[in-house]
C-alpha cells in the first residue's frame, strides 16, 4: 500500500520555537507539497517541490521554509513558531511530470498547536 | 472573492438519499476538476476527476462540470453512513497548483 507518512500526528510547541515537520513518500513521486488546512479556508499551498533541492513558493509561504535533500523526503520548517501557525499541516506527493492532472496523495496530517 | 466557493454545510441526509455537492469558481483557466473525500483525522483522498466539461461516473458517484456556468457538482446515489465525510472540490489549470474549496461536511444517518 503506497503511502505518504508524516512523522508527527500531534505537536504542541511554544511561541518562538523552531519546528520541523517531516514527510516521507514511498511512491518514487517527483513532486511534493505542503498545505495547511484551516476551518472555512480549505487547503492552502505553502510550498512545493518538483525535484530534489528544488522548491517553489505557494500561496502562503511567509514564516515557513522547506528542505528537500532526498527525493522521498520533504520537510517543512517553522523558524520561529507563532500562534497563527496553529493548524493542520498536510503533506502530499504526485507523479505528474508533464501535462495531465496533478493527482495528489496525502498523508494523514500533522496537527500543530502553538502556545 | 475566493477562486473556489463551496458551501461548508453541514449537510445531513438519511441513508439511501441522493446527495448533491456543489462548487463554483471564477478562474476560466481551470481545466481539471477533482473531488477529494476526507474522513475525520485522515488526509484527503481522490475520489475522481474530470477534464474540461462533461460528466463522469464511478459506481455511486457522478461528477459534473459546466464550464459555461463555472459550476461543478458531485452526486452520490444511495448514500451510506460510510459516505459521512468532508468532500473537497479542487481545481487545476496547467501547472502544479491545486486550488481547493473549503469542503462540505456530509452526515448520512442510518
Amino acid at each position: 500500500d503506497v503511502k505518504v507518512t508524516q512523522s508527527s500526528r500531534y505537536l504542541v510547541k511554544r511561541t518562538g520555537e523552531k519546528v520541523f515537520l517531516e514527510c516521507v513518500q514511498d511512491m518514487d513521486h517527483e513532486n511534493m507539497f505542503w498545505y495547511r488546512q484551516d476551518p472555512g479556508l480549505g487547503l492552502r499551498l505553502i510550498y512545493f517541490s518538483y525535484d530534489v533541492k528544488m522548491k517553489e513558493k505557494g500561496d502562503i509561504p511567509e514564516g515557513y521554509s522547506v528542505s528537500r535533500e532526498k527525493k522521498e523526503r520533504f520537510s517543512l520548517i517553522l523558524e520561529s513558531a507563532s500562534t497563527n501557525q496553529t493548524s493542520m499541516y498536510l503533506c502530499a506527493s504526485s507523479l505528474r511530470t508533464g501535462f495531465g492532472a496533478n493527482v495528489l496523495t496525502f498523508g494523514a496530517g500533522s496537527r500543530l498547536t502553538v502556545l | 472573492q475566493k477562486e473556489v466557493e463551496q458551501d461548508p454545510g453541514p449537510l445531513s441526509v438519511p441513508e439511501g438519499a441522493i446527495v448533491s455537492l456543489n462548487c463554483t469558481y471564477s478562474n476560466s483557466a481551470f481545466q481539471y476538476f477533482m473531488w477529494y473525500r476526507q474522513y475525520s483525522r485522515k488526509g484527503p483522498e481522490l475520489l475522481m476527476y474530470t477534464y474540461s466539461s462533461g460528466n463522469k461516473e464511478d459506481g455511486r458517484f457522478t461528477a459534473q462540470v459546466d464550464k459555461s456556468s463555472k459550476y461543478i457538482s458531485l452526486f452520490i446515489r444511495d448514500s451510506q453512513p460510510s459516505d459521512s465525510a468532508t468532500y473537497l472540490c479542487a481545481m487545476q489549470g496547467g501547472g502544479f497548483k491545486t486550488i481547493f474549496g473549503a469542503g462540505t461536511r456530509l452526515f448520512v444517518k442510518a
